[in-house]
């Protein structure tokens, strides 16, 4: 089972450049979320999604839109990446309330 | 806002020892607490999911218990050997949202 992939797994863009994240999951599972993780500051919440069509604001979410058009997938853009958005990603997926399954991640770096 | 802290922030022990990882939060309506392993530059990876309702959870060496009441949890890892070496991390649902402690790293010396 292939579980929460996520794509691309490493990415470096200039200041200003826009690109997407990709995560699909095959579990079916209504929620989705996308987390950065910096050093020493654990994993912060930047959107996610109760369902298809569905998005919402979590912690951290300036600088970031997202799109939920199939069930399976969320996507993640920065539209003019900053510097302050070098991180890791982590895309994960649940029923809601019981156990979360996370991608690899993405390491993105901005200069 | 949920808050959910780690402590200590790093631990230092001998093959064998038994290891005690703390974690606290500030809102007790939580759906359930999860219990995550990170290695250096790789995801996350389940290790325990303890419901609201539950006390506590075991699989093999590792135990997590959970009071809700009084929002903590404690992972226990029986007899540490050095692949045990990894970041821990605990979080907890609430609101169909996970929040993160910024975990706790083990190192187990050979």
């Amino acid at each position: 089972n292939a579980g929460v992939t996520q794509t691309p797994k490493f990415r470096v863009l200039k200041t200003g450049q826009s690109m997407t994240l990709l995560c699909a999951q095959d579990m079916n599972h209504e929620y989705m979320y996308w987390y950065r993780q910096d050093p020493g500051m654990g994993l912060r919440l930047i959107h996610y999604s109760v369902g298809e069509g569905t998005t919402a604001k979590g912690e951290v979410p300036d600088g970031y839109n997202v799109s939920r058009l199939k069930k399976q997938n969320f996507l993640l853009g920065l539209e003019s990446a900053a510097p302050s958005q070098t991180s890791v990603y982590f895309c994960a997926s649940s029923r809601g309330t019981v156990e979360a399954f996370f991608g690899q991640g993405t390491r993105l770096t901005v200069v | 806002k949920q808050e959910v802290t780690q402590i200590p922030a790093a631990l230092s022990v001998p093959e064998g020892e038994n290891l005690v990882l703390n974690c606290s939060f500030t809102d007790s309506a939580i759906y359930n607490l999860q219990w995550f392993r990170q290695d250096p530059g790789k995801g996350l990876t389940s290790l325990l999911l303890i419901q609201s309702s539950q006390r506590e959870q075991t699989s093999g060496r590792l135990n997590a218990s959970l009071d809700k009441s009084s929002g903590r949890s404690t992972l226990y890892i029986a007899a540490s050997q050095p692949g045990d070496s990894a970041t821990y991390l605990c979080a907890v649902c609430h609101d169909y949202k996970l929040s993160f402690g910024a975990g706790t790293t083990v190192t187990v010396r050979a």
